[in-house]
Order: C-alpha cells, then structure tokens, then sequence
C-alpha cells in the first residue's frame, strides 16, 4: 500500500522567510498530487494540486514541485507570515476513477514574528 | 457560494450507543466523501458516493457504519453501535469532478465524535 511521510510534525520559521514542506511517497507515483491547509477545528481547505506530468506550480505565494524520481512533493511558502500558521496536509491520487486521496499525517507549521 | 455544512459540530455519547452525522454539500457536486480523521493523522477515507450510488466503500467498517445519500443531495453517516476507538473528526467533502483526482476537495468543518 502507499505509504506517505511528512518531513516533520512541525516546522518553526521567522516570518518574511520561505517555508518548505516535504511530502515522500512509497511505491508507484500518484497521478496527481494535492496540498491542503488545515486550521484548528476546520476541515482541510485545498490549496494546489500538480499533476504527475508537471514540475512545478504556483498559486501566488505558494509553489509546489514534483519530483517523481525522487517520489518527493515541496511546498514552498514564500514571504511567510503568521498568518500562514497552519497544519499542512498532502494526499495523493493514484489516478483511479475513484479519485480517491491518500492524506498523510501534516506538518504543523508556525511562523513567528 | 455557501460551503460544505456539517452537522452537529460536537458530539458526546458513551459506547455502545448510536450517533448521526448529517452532510449538506456545495450546490452541484455530484461526488461526496465522508472521512474519518484521528487526532493527529490525515483524514482517512470511508466511502465515496457518486450522485447518490455509493461508489467506493471498502474501508468503511460496515459492520458498525452505514451512509446514505438521498436524492443524490444530503447524506447522513450512522455508527452503531460505537466503540471508544471510533473517537475522531468526521469530515465530509465534496467535488465537483465526477471521477478522478484532478479535482480539489471541499471539507466541511467536521463533527467532532467523543466515544466514552
């Protein structure tokens, strides 16, 4: 079964600096691969998705990269602020027709002042 | 454009005992997914409707869990009874693509589940 690592269960940065976030994946590359943010009592809000034919996107301050020789997924916020603090969830797609996604477990990132 | 709406947002019950969950969706996703999320994990998947067909419902432990989809709108998501390791969040989310993952995911809040 696919297995998905989050670098770290927590990532502290100044605010104004960039914050990058790994996702590593097991076993077969996932079609697509989605990024999400999730806050304290809410549900997990989309971010991004990249596809597996694609390298790089971005989405204003944010951009993700997708490496599937390496089976790695970074997520950079750019410009950090504390409004950024989250908990940062990636999932990922086999490419079924079910879509279904496989989260991993999220990095809590927090950007202080 | 209103969100996902879950309800109710905070649930208490002892073991053994029933409990629903009830979902609202984003005016025309046909797809709707209820997810199990266990602090500090990522949510897990339990079935996947399609309009109101279930579509995927292999890790939904069906001894104990059921769902519905009426009219292909709301769904509500059952447990009983309950076990105390059913504690969780339960998130549903819907999509606006019918199959496939190219399409981002919309949570509602969740349903927090205390099983005592």
């Amino acid at each position: 079964s696919q297995k998905i690592e989050q670098n770290s269960e927590a990532l502290n940065i100044q605010e104004g600096k960039t914050a990058t976030l790994t996702c590593n994946y097991t076993n077969y590359s996932p079609a697509y691969l989605q990024w999400y943010r999730q806050d304290p009592g809410r549900g997990p809000v989309f971010l991004l998705l990249i596809r597996e034919n694609e390298k790089e996107k971005r989405k204003e301050r944010l951009k993700v990269t997708f490496d599937t020789t390496l089976k790695q997924s970074l997520f950079h916020i750019t410009a950090s602020q504390p409004a950024d603090s989250a908990t940062y969830l990636c999932a990922l797609d086999m490419g079924s027709t079910l879509g279904r996604l496989y989260f991993g477990r999220g990095t809590q990132l927090t950007v202080w002042p | 454009e209103a969100g996902v709406a879950q309800s109710p947002r905070y649930k208490i019950i002892e073991k053994r005992q029933s409990v629903a969950f009830w979902c609202n969706p984003i005016s025309g996703h046909a797809t709707l997914y209820w997810y199990q999320q266990i602090l500090g994990q990522g949510p897990k998947l339990l079935i996947q409707f399609q309009n109101n067909g279930v579509v995927d419902d292999s890790q939904l432990p069906k001894d104990r869990f059921s769902a519905e989809r009426l009219k292909g709108v709301d769904s509500t998501l059952k447990i009983q009874p309950a076990k105390l390791e059913d504690s969780a969040v339960y998130l549903c989310a819907s999509s606006l693509g019918n199959t496939g993952g190219e399409f981002g995911k919309y949570f509602g809040a969740g349903t927090r589940l205390s099983v005592l």
